[in-house]
């Protein structure tokens, strides 16, 4: 069974460009998680979905962010535009229920120049 | 508000050493703790995953206790090898409804051959 999948798994990007992130959750999973990890700082929280609706945003920095999950399949989050402090990397989650454990995708490093 | 403490923030023991490895969090109404393994450029890889009820859980080299009471745990790794080196996460759910993770900073061992 795949894992849970992220794209591009690195993308370097100048000031004011507009990036968009996708992540491929496990098959069946309908709960699916978006963290970043910024430089010297834990990962942190950014939104939750539950098939397509978004439960939880509550973590999302401010409105450059915006994530979608049409369908409720794959999900993508764009940042435009985007700030240096926007680098990081962004890794993606997905969960069978909400309070089973999620699994992890290897992340996208981002970088803004 | 849950707060997760990684003490310490970097570790580095000779080959074949045994060390442990401590994570405190500040709520503990937690109904799960998660250790996490990160290698530099890759993704979160799930160690062990501690359920409420639970006081250990062992796989492998690695043992990690969850005392709930005083809010903390520790990752316990026997026989250190080089390829252990890596940054170790400690995350635990904020609450019910969500698998919404909060984690610590992490404590970025190094295994001196």
């Amino acid at each position: 069974e795949a894992g849970v999948t992220q794209f591009p798994s690195h993308s370097v990007i100048e000031k004011g460009q507009t990036v968009t992130l996708r992540c491929d959750p496990i098959s069946g999973h309908d709960n699916l998680y978006w963290y970043r990890r910024v430089m010297g700082k834990e990962i942190k929280f950014l939104l939750h979905f539950v098939k397509e609706s978004k439960q939880d945003e509550s973590g999302m920095p401010n409105n450059r962010f915006l994530a979608e999950r049409t369908g409720g399949t794959y999900s993508t989050l764009k940042v435009q535009p985007a700030e240096l402090e926007d680098s990081g990397v962004y890794f993606c989650a997905s969960s069978l229920f909400a309070d089973t454990e999620a699994f992890f995708g290897q992340g996208t490093r981002l970088t803004v120049v | 508000k849950q707060e997760v403490t990684q003490i310490p923030a970097a570790l580095s023991v000779p080959e074949g050493e045994n060390l442990v490895l401590n994570c405190s969090f500040t709520d503990s109404a937690i109904y799960n703790l998660q250790w996490f393994r990160q290698d530099p450029g890759k993704g979160l890889t799930s160690l062990l995953l501690i359920q409420s009820s639970q006081r250990e859980q062992t796989s492998g080299r690695l043992n990690a206790s969850l005392d709930k009471s005083s809010g903390r745990s520790t990752l316990y790794i026997a026989a250190s090898q080089p390829g252990d080196s890596a940054t170790y996460l400690c995350a635990v759910p904020t609450g019910a409804g969500s698998y919404q993770l909060t984690f610590g900073k992490g404590t970025k061992l190094s295994v001196i051959p």
